[in-house]
């Protein structure tokens, strides 16, 4: 299977605690998204990688969020003190980054987490 | 503000029959445009896309059409199948925002036997 990976697929934490999540894209892909995800909604945009470069945020990546791509491959996605409305699916996305309108994002299956 | 709008929550439609869904926009430097559909506890899978320098894009049993005037677009599934029941999200993405996407809130199709 050659799309983009995330794990882990579920992850249950208590309130305060610190979890990670990782995304591997898809191989030649150079841009990687991570987006949220909550019920009854469309994913929104929290932040973007070119290459090893986080070049975008979104306002909704508060300071207890940090994304990483140390090599411009895999990415991981780290939420510290969390809290009970971090709770969503956690999706992360690639491309090729074209500049023109065939950019093409592809999304992982996502990664639920739910604070209690 | 909701730059890109799905107005029905839900839509139901006989098996073999036509399902249309509709979406909005109010960006105008939105010029490319997608649909993806979604499967409960899964990621968004692509669909079909449309550049704005068109106003239909073909795919099979998909059709989108764009009309930019009235800046809206729509997705056409014909005939429609009951593995076609799922969330189908509208996105768009401009030039200059590293091409990341702006959904909709999504429209659940439900296609009955």
């Amino acid at each position: 299977d050659t799309g983009v990976s995330q794990n882990p697929r579920h992850k249950i934490t208590k309130r305060g605690q610190n979890v990670t999540f990782r995304c591997d894209p898809i191989s030649e892909h150079n841009r990687l998204y991570w987006y949220r995800q909550t019920l009854g909604q469309g994913p929104e945009f929290l932040t973007y990688f070119q290459n090893e470069a986080q070049l975008e945020k979104s306002r909704l990546l508060s300071d207890r969020f940090s994304a990483e791509r140390p090599k411009g491959s895999f990415s991981t996605l780290e939420i510290q003190r969390t809290e009970q409305g971090d709770s969503a699916m956690y999706l992360c996305a690639s491309s090729l980054g074209t500049r023109g309108p065939g950019n093409t994002i592809y999304f992982g299956e996502g990664s639920w987490l739910t604070v209690v | 503000d909701q730059q890109v709008k799905q107005n029905s929550p839900s839509l139901s439609v006989q098996e073999g029959r036509i399902s249309i869904l509709n979406c909005d926009y109010t960006n105008s430097m939105f010029d490319y445009f997608l649909w993806y559909k979604k499967y409960p506890a899964e990621g968004p899978t692509f669909l079909i896309s449309i550049s704005s320098i068109k106003d239909k894009n073909e795919d099979g049993r998909f059709t989108v059409f764009l009309n930019k005037s009235a800046k809206h677009l729509s997705l056409h599934i014909v005939p429609s199948q009951p593995g076609d029941s799922a969330v189908y999200f509208c996105a768009a993405s401009a030039l200059g925002s590293a091409r990341q996407l702006t959904f909709g809130s999504g429209t659940q199709l439900t296609v009955l036997p």
